[in-house]
């Protein structure tokens, strides 16, 4: 089973700044995966898939890159309706598993 | 438009099963895998199997094998999701989600179902 950490758990910030979070995987898996966004009582919403290609609707302040096993989910300027819990999922091997998810709070 | 709708929250005793489905709209079921995610209170994401509505064949997560069924019934573009000897652990809100066939990620999701388990 491929481990997928994120970090940092929490990320403080202010609207407008940059926010770079991370998922680091236990092995290698090409480029399948997906990055999404959980709100309160919402179900997950997809953001990114193979690794950096945004899905529908999602706008280019989302961003997401590769480099071996590490993947980065960057937030170019944090609107007020991006704080929200960010979760990294591979899709590469069955089973199919999650990060822990990163938080990005209101500083 | 494209949707996943669940049915309503459960709450049910230990040892009980539940079943919870997922009607799918405004797309072709057959098209897409659908698999199933479940979240207990506080925590992140679990992947718990998925169906291919074409063939009816079902993968499950080894932690849920012989505890979990995945079906469908095509003629209503519905799927469900049925465990059993429930415990109180699996409390949680259980929500189905789409894949197109051949690898992708999750592009729809329903709205979950909340399961209380408790005595």
């Amino acid at each position: 089973e491929i481990v997928l950490t994120q970090s940092p758990g929490t990320l403080s910030l202010s609207p407008g700044e940059r926010a770079t979070l991370s998922c680091r995987a236990s092995q290698s898996f090409s480029s399948y995966l997906a990055w999404y966004q959980q709100k309160p009582g919402q179900a997950p919403r997809l953001l990114i898939y193979g690794a950096s290609t945004r899905a529908t609707g999602i706008p280019d302040r989302f961003r997401g890159s590769a480099s071996g096993t590490d993947f980065t989910l960057t937030i170019s300027r944090l609107e007020p309706e991006d704080f929200a819990v960010y979760y990294c999922q591979q899709y590469g091997s069955s089973p199919w598993t999650f990060g822990q998810g990163t938080k990005v709070e209101i500083k | 438009q494209v949707q996943l709708v669940q049915s309503g929250a459960e709450v049910t005793k230990p040892g009980a099963s539940v079943k919870v489905s997922c009607k799918a709209s405004g797309y072709t079921f057959t098209d897409y895998f659908i698999h199933w995610v479940r979240q207990a209170p506080g925590q992140g994401l679990e992947w718990m199997g998925w169906i291919n509505p074409n063939s009816g064949g079902a993968n499950y997560a080894q932690k849920f094998q012989g505890r979990v069924t995945m079906t469908r019934d095509t003629s209503i573009s519905t799927a469900y999701m049925e465990l059993t000897r429930l415990r109180s652990d699996d409390t949680a809100v259980y929500y189905c989600a789409r894949i197109p066939l051949g690898p992708g990620a999750f592009d729809m999701w329903g709205q979950g179902t909340m399961v209380t388990v408790s005595s």
